[in-house]
């Protein structure tokens, strides 16, 4: 079971449009972080929100997290080919003095040109 | 400065057999965790140690094993090696277990299991 929900799972889109993902939860998080992985490499850290209400911008990327810190969107406007990959989103959930992050299922995203 | 490294970054294995997978941190950070991708179930956290210690662990059975060095280096051993635990194998790094601002992840082993 996914204590993060991202949607939808496969998105599909052609150069020049927008894009959303979604990713929810029940639980709070102490901060959201987003990633974003091409085929055979890691994860690559795009983003960190931390504070509820916020929003983040990088280029065409906007980040926003929710005013109850359980759940975040990722905006893309005018998609391009490069914009292709594997989008994951983390919540990190402070039970301790450490915390622990949790991954949800991923949404690939496709440009096509 | 360098990034996570991790290697194999291929491997090749047969059922039964026990593999050794190693992970260096960036310079700096002392907690590395680790997770196990596949198609159908996505990323799924394995371990994190923080100063030689194992901090938190995933539901994974005792095949799955790790550790720590003094220099932050790990190593993850998967014993009895199965046709189930062919995958990706990522490595990241954090300055500390849950970092609030992000891990750095290692481009990954790709184990495949024959």
């Amino acid at each position: 079971t996914q204590l993060l929900e991202q949607s939808p799972q496969f998105l599909s889109i052609q150069e020049g449009e927008n894009l959303t993902v979604y990713c929810n939860s029940s639980s709070v998080f102490s901060s959201l972080q987003w990633y974003r992985q091409e085929p055979g490499e890691g994860p690559v850290l795009l983003v960190t929100v931390v504070t509820g209400g916020e929003v983040k911008k990088l280029k065409r990327l906007t980040f926003q997290f929710g005013d109850a810190r359980k759940d975040s969107s990722l905006h893309i406007t005018a998609a391009q080919p490069g914009d292709t990959g594997l989008y994951l989103c983390a919540g990190l959930v402070t039970t301790d003095s450490w915390g622990k992050l949790q991954f949800g299922a991923g949404t690939q995203v496709v440009v096509t040109p | 400065k360098a990034g996570v490294t991790q290697t194999p970054r291929y491997l090749i294995k047969t059922r039964g057999q026990q593999v050794t997978l190693s992970c260096s941190p960036i310079s700096g950070h002392r907690s590395v965790s680790w997770y196990q991708q596949t198609p159908g179930q996505g990323l799924q956290f394995l371990f994190e140690y923080f100063s030689e210690t194992q901090r938190n662990k995933g539901n994974f059975p005792g095949r799955f094993s790790g550790r720590q060095f003094s220099n932050s280096r790990s190593e993850m051993n998967v014993s009895t090696l199965e046709l189930g635990d062919s995958a990706l194998y990522l490595c990241a790094s954090s300055l500390t277990p849950g970092h609030l601002y992000g891990y750095t992840f290692g481009s990954g082993t790709r184990l495949t299991v024959v």
